[in-house]
């Protein structure tokens, strides 16, 4: 079946840095990546819509030069936060869309900005 | 765009007894509605999924049914084990684009 990894599944940083998370398709190619956020004892709201070599589609309320996306090949997607806040302390999540796969989660990025 | 509500959003069951988590969904254009089944701090598991060409899917002790002139779907869980205990999500489609989630529900099924 469709696997995607995501790295790293936590990540401590300090108020002011910026964190990188990796999302990868590990054996189909990724035509269509979206990344997620999800709040304690919230569903999981998605942030943008990313397709290979192209601009990612952010949704309503998300601040695209803080929450940087790149999905430079079929298989790697990346999710920049940049001058984190302790605010941006979530659960970040990634899912991967294949011809033949559907939707694939990550295992997910727990966040948090001290 | 698409807007998804799930009911209940806790659901407490005795062993073996059938759970049932309804959604609705209010873009007609959605054709695929997903289930997904999550533990704390995992990610989303589909357990189930179906399209709009179906009514009704079934899998072992799950099944999911869909209406579509109501615009609601529904996921039935049968002879519940404490292991089903997780939050579910339901999610839509539309038009093979993102998925649009409910709140989820948190199912507890005690011993």
């Amino acid at each position: 079946g469709a696997v995607v990894s995501q790295h790293p599944s936590r990540v401590i940083c300090k108020s002011g840095t910026s964190v990188k998370i990796e999302c990868r398709s590990l054996d189909f190619q990724a035509t269509t990546m979206f990344w997620y956020r999800q709040f304690p004892k919230q569903s999981l709201m998605l942030m943008a819509t990313s397709n290979e070599g192209s601009k990612a589609t952010y949704e309503q309320g998300v601040e695209k030069d803080k929450f940087l996306i790149n999905h430079a090949s079929l298989t790697l997607s990346t999710l920049t936060v940049t001058s984190a806040h302790p605010e941006d302390s979530s659960f970040y999540i990634c899912s991967a869309e294949g011809t033949h796969y559907g939707y694939t989660f990550g295992s997910g990025t727990r966040l948090t900005v001290v | 765009g698409e807007n998804v509500e799930q009911h209940p959003s806790t659901l407490s069951v005795q062993e073996g007894d059938s759970a049932v988590i309804k959604c609705t969904y209010s873009d007609s254009a959605s054709n695929y509605f997903p289930w997904y089944k999550q533990e704390l701090g995992k990610r989303p598991q589909l357990i189930i999924d179906i399209r709009s060409n179906v009514g009704e899917k079934k899998d072992q002790r799950i099944a999911v049914t869909l209406n579509k002139t109501a615009k609601h779907f529904s996921l039935h869980i049968t002879e519940t084990q404490p292991e089903d205990s997780a939050v579910y999500f339901c999610a839509a489609s539309p038009n093979a684009e993102k998925l649009v989630f409910g709140k989820g529900t948190k199912l507890t099924v005690n011993p």
